[in-house]
């Protein structure tokens, strides 16, 4: 079975400090990593995904099978970065597995 | 370029009702899924429709039921509501199947008293 455990609900950080929000999965296939995000009053959207290796806004993440994981990361903290982050899992068929998500607070 | 629609944005069942949900997918996607978002929750995938026919199913009962439409919009229908459907149910378009393009709708919140 597909599982994914983001292990914080919430993160608080000051802005202009580094974040990283983690995400470990459990599959024993090859996996596709996402992270989604949501802003304050809009729609969840993919911010960025393992097999594109790209940067978007700042954050990146890196799928570290060993440790089946796939932590987000960005090095300067922006306001603009507070919302909700989800990550997921793409395994078998077409869905997606969620994790319970974090909300990232960033501090003025 | 049009985005995912749903429609209604709220509504309040009582138990033991049906309930139909529906959504317009993305100018140009033919795959429909949807997902169940308890509060505190991520989302859950309940099933997913491409061209007109259920091709992926999560871990809900048979009473969660869908359709999809020679346009590709789609409809969610809950028979006999209970307490714990309680949710926001997104509905989410990609093209040709590919969860990679996925494009989510804004939901509709469910509240079945």
């Amino acid at each position: 079975a597909q599982r994914v455990t983001q292990p914080e609900k919430l993160l608080s950080v000051f802005k202009g400090a580094p974040v990283e929000l983690k995400c470990n999965y459990s599959y024993s296939g090859s996996p596709e990593l996402f992270w989604y995000v949501q802003y304050s009053r809009q729609r969840l959207q993919l911010l960025l995904r393992h097999i594109s290796r790209e940067s978007i806004k700042g954050f990146t993440a890196d799928l570290n099978k060993g440790e089946t994981s796939f932590h987000l990361k960005k090095p300067f903290a922006q306001e603009e970065d507070s919302a909700m982050y989800y990550c997921a899992l793409g395994a078998g068929s077409y869905q997606l597995t969620f994790g319970k998500g974090t909300k990232l607070s960033v501090i003025p | 370029e049009t985005g995912v629609t749903q429609s209604p944005t709220h509504l309040i069942k009582t138990r033991g009702q049906q309930v139909t949900l529906r959504c317009s997918s993305q100018s140009g996607h033919n795959t429909v899924s949807w997902y169940q978002q308890a509060l505190g929750q991520g989302p859950q995938f309940i099933f997913q429709y491409y061209r007109e026919e259920e091709n992926g199913r999560g871990n809900f009962p048979p009473r969660f039921s869908g359709l999809q439409f020679p346009n590709y919009s789609s409809e969610l229908n809950v028979n006999a509501l209970e307490l714990d459907d309680s949710a926001l149910y997104l509905c989410a378009s990609s093209p040709g199947g590919e969860r990679r393009g996925y494009t989510f709708g804004s939901g509709t919140r469910l509240t079945v008293v």
